[in-house]
């Protein structure tokens, strides 16, 4: 069965800071990965994948994730933070037999000014 | 004009009553789900339809009964409510089944219950 650990509920950097938010993922199959932001009282939005192909993938407002098979892991990360980035975010593994994501706990982003 | 829209966004209600959460997509999509977010933020997936079928039925009390009269409208009913039924419930819509595939959900601007 697919799971996704996302490594600390909360994240605070300044704003320009790197931006690194954690995710493993454990799947018996090559995963499909995802990263999903949540601004406060608003829905799920994508932010970027990883199906096949190139294991660099780039995403909207900047951020990009590496899919590392060897590490099993699916990082988000991002060069310079900016308010605008405070926010809530999600990894996400696509469980395909049963046609359903499968979302980590969440890590909550801060971005101090 | 929203593409998954969730009525009502906020509902508070006593234990014990009935309530339903009604979701409308106009993207075209054949598959809708119903999400519960918990105070923790944790998601779990409830339900899923296929172009009105039901095709994903998670470990969720039977309290709690989906309807869905067409592929555009996914509606929750939740009976005999509790005070653990309080959370967030997300209703979202992709393409396809196979729109999971490629992470292709839609969501809605959830629904916060308060049972007290």
């Amino acid at each position: 069965a697919q799971s996704v650990t996302q490594l600390g509920s909360h994240v605070s950097v300044s704003e320009g800071a790197l931006v690194l938010l954690r995710c493993n993922y454990s799947s018996s199959v090559p995963p499909y990965l995802f990263w999903y932001v949540q601004y406060p009282n608003q829905g799920l939005q994508l932010l970027l994948k990883y199906t096949t192909g190139a294991t660099l993938v780039k995403g909207i407002n900047g951020f990009e994730a590496e899919f590392k098979k060897s590490e099993t892991s699916f990082h988000l990360t991002k060069p310079s933070a900016h308010m605008s980035d405070a926010a809530e975010y999600f990894c996400a593994v696509s469980d395909l037999n049963r046609g359903k994501l499968i979302f980590g706990q969440g890590t909550e982003l801060s971005v101090k000014p | 004009d929203t593409a998954v829209s969730q009525t009502p966004k906020y509902l508070v209600t006593q234990m014990g009553n009935d309530k339903s959460i009604k979701c409308e997509q106009n993207l075209g999509h054949d598959t809708m789900y119903w999400y519960k977010q918990d105070s923790k933020k944790f998601l779990k997936i409830m339900f899923s339809y296929n172009n009105k079928e039901l095709i994903i039925n998670e470990t969720v009390p039977n309290r709690f009964s989906p309807k869905s009269p067409d592929k555009a409208h996914l509606n929750l009913h939740i009976n005999s409510l509790e005070l653990g039924d309080s959370a967030v419930y997300f209703c979202a819509s992709s393409p396809r089944e196979i729109g999971v595939r490629r992470g292709e959900l839609f969501f809605g601007e959830g629904s916060r219950l308060t049972v007290l």
